[in-house]
């Protein structure tokens, strides 16, 4: 199956610094990808929708100022958490679609845990 | 809008026993189905799919039939073995939703020897 590809796979960060995570589609193009939060025994929380060549789009209650999402190339869209906080610790995970129709299944990145200390 | 509703867990099993799951859904049109894993520090993988009702889906023991009736896609297993054990989600992915995948809570499968 296609391949989505996320980095870092861990990460432990400064209070007030930024993170930036990178999802890549390593043998596919991906117009779209979603970025999603988890938190420990819960479900997927979806964020927003990277949409290559334009702006994000945000779920309800998610602040696009603190969670910065650029989706520059068909195979490259990067979450940038500004200046986290320890409530950002969180599992973030990307997801991208081989082709646009709703019977294709959704591919996903390993995973990137982020503690903010 | 969409929603999917997963049997709370956890659900802990003696290998070799049968498997259940359920997943119902609510959706408008004809949605896909599916089912992922995840295993601990993983993100998700397709586990299996189903794109219209009575489809059924499979991979590595485990099925599930899309029951447009029922609105359900229960995960079964007839032989679970400890490699099983993780979490299982189910989701949709519906005809409205700009291919944004909907997905339920979560069932957290152990199985012990």
């Amino acid at each position: 199956g296609a391949v989505v590809s996320q980095h870092p796979s861990r990460v432990i960060c400064k209070s007030g610094t930024s993170v930036k995570i990178e999802c890549r589609s390593l043998d596919f193009q991906a117009t779209t990808m979603f970025w999603y939060r988890q938190f420990p025994k819960q479900s997927l929380m979806l964020m927003a929708t990277s949409n290559e060549g334009s702006k994000a789009t945000y779920e309800q209650g998610v602040e696009k100022d603190k969670f910065l999402i650029n989706h520059a190339s068909l195979t490259l869209s990067t979450l940038t958490v500004a200046s986290a906080h320890p409530e950002d610790s969180s599992f973030y995970i990307c997801s991208a679609r081989v082709g646009a129709g709703m019977n294709t299944e959704a591919f996903f990145g390993q995973g990137t845990r982020l503690t903010v200390v | 809008g969409n929603s999917v509703t997963q049997m709370e867990g956890p659900v802990t099993l003696s290998e070799e026993a049968f498997l259940t799951i359920n997943c119902t859904y609510t959706a408008t049109g004809y949605p896909s189905l599916f089912w992922y894993v995840q295993y601990p520090g993983e993100g998700l993988q397709l586990l299996l799919k189903a794109t219209k009702a009575d489809d059924k889906g499979s991979n590595k023991g485990f099925e599930a039939t899309y029951r447009k009736e029922t609105t359900s896609f229960h995960l079964e297993k007839g032989s679970v073995q400890v490699s099983d054990s993780a979490v299982y989600f189910c989701a949709l992915s519906g005809n409205t939703n700009a291919g944004k995948s909907t997905f339920g809570d979560g069932t957290t499968l152990t199985v012990k020897p």
